[in-house]
């Protein structure tokens, strides 16, 4: 079965530089999560997109920002990285909106890393 | 803040049933509970979810108190590859999700 997609699932970037990250989610799902996990953390919410439109935000810095395109893929965008910005993302998507269907599954996620 | 507690770790033999216990005393009417694993760094992986009736799929079993302020995932057979921080969630449907510490599950040969 097709799973969640992100890329890139590695990205190296130095202080104060952008980084893109992708999702792709699965066939049919139209809502997306973002979700951070520091080093030793549990995970936690940044953001989310529901048909296209935001629907819940979380945590997530004024440097980052996000959005859902028409084909329901979503797209991280981060500024002025941070070396605390260090991180595995990852992208999560559901099928909504009934409650007997809407767990999350998730994809492989991003590590970033910042130097 | 995450709205249950569970025990930060349980050992559980190969082979034999796993019992992760999850106290949710402040769950409201409309909150589900939900169950996910993580393995290593891996994404997050659904296991089940149930409002107020025990529920079974091919991964687990899920039983849900009367009361609902508490519930217990069951793995029946646990075998290596179940060794996982599992995450007990309290949410509305289609909302973000609040993991808390969760439960480290080490099986054992």
């Amino acid at each position: 079965a097709a799973g969640v997609i992100q890329s890139p699932r590695h990205l190296i970037k130095e202080k104060r530089e952008t980084a893109t990250l992708k999702c792709y989610p699965i066939p049919r799902h139209d809502t997306v999560y973002w979700y951070q996990q520091g080093p030793g953390q549990d995970p936690q919410f940044l953001i989310s997109f529901y048909e296209k439109m935001q629907s819940d935000k979380g945590s997530i810095p004024d440097r980052f920002s996000a959005q859902q395109f028409s084909d329901y893929h979503s797209e991280l965008n981060m500024s002025s990285l941070e070396l605390g910005d260090s991180a595995l993302y990852f992208c999560a998507s559901s099928l909504g909106p009934e409650p007997e269907v809407d767990e999350q599954y998730f994809g492989p996620g991003t590590r970033l890393t910042v130097t | 803040d995450a709205k249950t507690t569970q025990p930060p770790s349980m050992d559980c033999a190969e082979g034999r049933a796993a019992n992760l216990p999850c106290n949710h005393s402040t769950i409201s009417g409309n909150e589900y509970v939900y169950w996910y694993r993580q393995i290593h760094s891996q994404g997050p992986q659904y296991i089940i979810h149930g409002l107020k009736n025990n529920e079974t799929n091919e991964m687990a079993s899920l039983i849900i108190t009367e009361d609902r302020k508490s519930s217990t995932l069951i793995l029946p057979h646990a075998t290596l590859r179940d060794t996982a921080v599992y995450y007990c969630i309290v949410s509305a449907p289609n909302t973000p999700l609040v993991f808390g510490k969760g439960t480290r599950l080490s099986v054992i040969a």
